[in-house]
Order: C-alpha cells, then sequence, then structure tokens
C-alpha cells in the first residue's frame, strides 16, 4: 500500500532535549517536505527536499534541521525544542515535477513541548 | 515568494445548499492550485486540483474555477451534505519551483443538517 508514514504519532517533551520525528514514503518520490500546522496559520513548510542529499529552508525554518540519506527517509530533527515549537507536524511527498505535484501527507505528529 | 490568502475562515451551510470559499494568490507563475480536505483529527487529503491552464474543473459535487488574471480561485461545494464538514485549505504553486506549495489558512466548513 502506497503510503507516507511518521513515528512518533504523539510527543510530549521537555525544552532542550533533542528530538526526532521520521517520514517515511514508499511510492519512490523525489519531494519530501515538512509542514507546521498551528490554528489560524494554515500549513506552514519547515523544509523541502528535491532528492536524496537535497535539502532547503521552507518559510519557517528556524529551530529545524533535516536530512535525506535515502530517498524514502526524510527525518524533521529538533536539538533543542522550545515550547513555540508545540504544533501538529506533516510529512509529504510528491513525485517529481514531470508527474504534478500531488501531495501524499503522513498522519501526523502531535508534539507538546514543555 | 507566494502568498495564498483564503476566506471565509469559518462557513455554516445548511445541508442541500451549496458553499463556495475562495483563495487569492501573488505569485503571476504559480501554475497548480489544489484543495486539501481535513477531516478532524486526519491529515490532508486532496480533493480536487487545477492547473492554469483551465478555468474550471468539475468532480461530481466539487468544482474549482481559476480566474488568471485575477489571480483567484475558488471551491464550489453543490448539494453539501454533513460529511462535507471539514477545513478546506487551498494552496498554490508553481509545478516548476523546488518549493511547490503555499497554503491558504484554511476555512472550516460546518454543514447543519
Amino acid at each position: 500500500e502506497a503510503q507516507v508514514t511518521q513515528n512518533p504519532r504523539y510527543l510530549i517533551t521537555v525544552t532542550g532535549k533533542k528530538l526526532t520525528v521520521t517520514c517515511s514514503q514508499n511510492m519512490n518520490h523525489e519531494y519530501m517536505s515538512w509542514y507546521r500546522q498551528d490554528p489560524g496559520l494554515g500549513l506552514r513548510q519547515i523544509y523541502y527536499s528535491m532528492n536524496v542529499e537535497v535539502t532547503d529552508k521552507g518559510d519557517v525554518p528556524e529551530g529545524y534541521k533535516v536530512s535525506r540519506k535515502e530517498k524514502r527517509n526524510f527525518p524533521l530533527i529538533l536539538e533543542s525544542p522550545s515550547p513555540n515549537q508545540t504544533s501538529l507536524y506533516f510529512c509529504a511527498s510528491s513525485q517529481n515535477r514531470d508527474y504534478g505535484d500531488t501531495q501524499y501527507f503522513g498522519p501526523g505528529t502531535r508534539l507538546t513541548v514543555l | 515568494g507566494e502568498n495564498v490568502e483564503q476566506h471565509p475562515s469559518t462557513l455554516s451551510v445548511q445541508e442541500g445548499d451549496s458553499a463556495v470559499i475562495k483563495c487569492t494568490y501573488s505569485d503571476s507563475a504559480s501554475n497548480y492550485f489544489p484543495w486539501y480536505k481535513q477531516e478532524l483529527g486526519k491529515r490532508p487529503q486532496l480533493i480536487i486540483d487545477i492547473r492554469s491552464n483551465v478555468g474550471e474543473k468539475k468532480d461530481q459535487r466539487i468544482a474549482v474555477t481559476l480566474n488568471k488574471t485575477a489571480k483567484h480561485f475558488s471551491l464550489h461545494i453543490t448539494e453539501t451534505q454533513p460529511e462535507d464538514s471539514a477545513v478546506y485549505f487551498c494552496a498554490g504553486g508553481d509545478s516548476g519551483s523546488a518549493r511547490q506549495l503555499t497554503f491558504g489558512s484554511g476555512t472550516q466548513l460546518t454543514v447543519l443538517p
């Protein structure tokens, strides 16, 4: 089954404790993105990746890191989480630009930073 | 970069009535405009999209219209049903750009029985 998976789905942590949210897709998609969703602000892009070892900042990259060592995986790293990073996070993937831009979203990770 | 504005932020309609959600975009290079539906506690899912080479697209009770000159596009849902209640997001982007999509802030649609 074609899908995007994220782990963990829920996470409560404390300020400053490094964490990683994993994202994996099995559709051989080139493009992967991370978004955060906050009430009234819609989905804002954090980072995106065009392909392996190619990543770039989105609209709200501060406080986040990503890596793309394999095509299927695109982890989101919070080196020193702060309460303003409490949010709902979605990973998404899409086929390369020649085939259109339909994005498939993961199930989301609800992060609370105390 | 692209800026997408979406209105209204909340919309209540009676079951069977039509609902219209409108979005404007700023970047004339944008050529792809999808709409996503997000039910409570679930992930956004694509419901319809339109590319800049067409002015309208329909899929059963859902339609999207695009006015490139005015830089706005709209989602139309006819004969609304309670299961249409959800948050709807519009988005815009240039399919030739790695940045892909910029999303609107969302519209909470409530269909009243």
